[in-house]
C-alpha cells in the first residue's frame, strides 16, 4: 500500500533555530497538506498546497512557516526561528482528488515529533 | 462549514460491536462523510467514506440516513487493537479536513 513518508521521525531543536520537516507524498497525488497536533490536543490544519502554490492556510501558518516542493517528490515545511509552543507532531498528508469527488481519502504520514527546547 | 458532533469517549469489550454516531446538521449537498482513526503518536488513517445509505468495507460499515444529518460508524467485533480515537469529518470548501476532538474508544479485555 502506498505510503506518505516523513523524515525525521523526531527532531530536537533549540529555540530560535530553523527546522525543515520533510515529506514524500504518494507519487500520483496532487494535493498536499501539513497538519500539526500538540500533545493531547486536536489535529490542526496548517496549509494546503496544489499546483506548486499554497491553496489555503490557517491562522497558525504565519510568516514563521513556509512550504516548498523543491522537486517532483519532496514536500517540505520550514519553521523559522522556532518557539517553545511549536513543539508538536507535524503530519504531512496527500490526496489524489479534490473535495466533491468520489474516493478522495487523504493519506497521512507517521509524523515528525518536533521538540523545541 | 459543516460542524460535526460526536461523543468524547466510549468504552467497549472485545468481541462487541461498537457504533459511534456523529451529527452534522448543516451538511452541504455535495459533502461526503469521512471517518478516520488515529492511534497514539501516529497520523490519522482513513477508514471509510460515504454519501448516503450504507457503505461497507473490510474494516467498518457506515450508515447514513436519508436526511444525512448524522452518520454511524459501526465496528464489528472490536479487539484491543481497535483502541484509538475516531474522527467524523465533513470536509469543507477547499477539501481540507477539520478535525474535532474525536471519540476516544477504549476496548477492554
Amino acid at each position: 500500500e502506498p505510503e506518505v513518508t516523513q523524515t525525521p521521525s523526531h527532531q530536537v531543536t533549540q529555540m530560535g533555530q530553523e527546522v525543515i520537516l520533510r515529506c514524500v507524498p504518494i507519487s500520483n497525488h496532487l494535493y498536499f497538506y501539513w497538519y500539526r497536533q500538540i500533545l493531547g490536543q486536536k489535529v490542526e490544519f496548517l496549509v494546503s498546497f496544489y499546483n506548486n502554490e499554497i491553496s489555503e492556510k490557517s491562522e497558525i501558518f504565519d510568516d514563521q512557516f513556509s512550504v516548498e516542493r523543491p522537486d517532483g517528490s519532496n514536500f517540505t515545511l520550514k519553521i523559522r526561528s522556532t518557539k517553545l509552543e511549536d513543539s508538536a507532531m507535524y503530519f504531512c498528508a496527500s490526496s489524489p482528488l479534490h473535495r466533491g469527488e468520489l474516493n478522495y481519502g487523504y493519506t497521512f504520514g507517521s509524523g515528525t515529533r518536533l521538540t523545541v527546547v | 462549514l459543516a460542524k460535526t458532533t460526536q461523543p468524547i469517549s466510549m468504552d467497549s469489550y472485545e468481541g462487541q460491536e461498537v457504533n459511534i454516531t456523529c451529527s452534522h446538521n448543516n451538511i452541504a449537498t455535495n459533502d461526503y462523510i469521512t471517518w478516520y482513526q488515529q492511534f497514539p503518536s501516529q497520523g490519522p488513517r482513513f477508514i471509510i467514506q460515504g454519501y448516503k445509505t450504507k457503505v461497507t468495507n473490510e474494516v467498518a460499515s457506515l450508515f447514513i440516513p436519508a436526511d444525512r444529518k448524522s452518520s454511524t460508524l459501526s465496528l464489528p467485533r472490536v479487539s484491543l487493537s481497535d483502541t484509538a480515537v475516531y474522527y467524523c469529518l465533513v470536509p469543507n470548501q477547499g477539501g481540507k479536513l477539520i478535525f474535532g476532538q474525536g471519540t476516544e474508544l477504549s476496548v477492554k479485555p
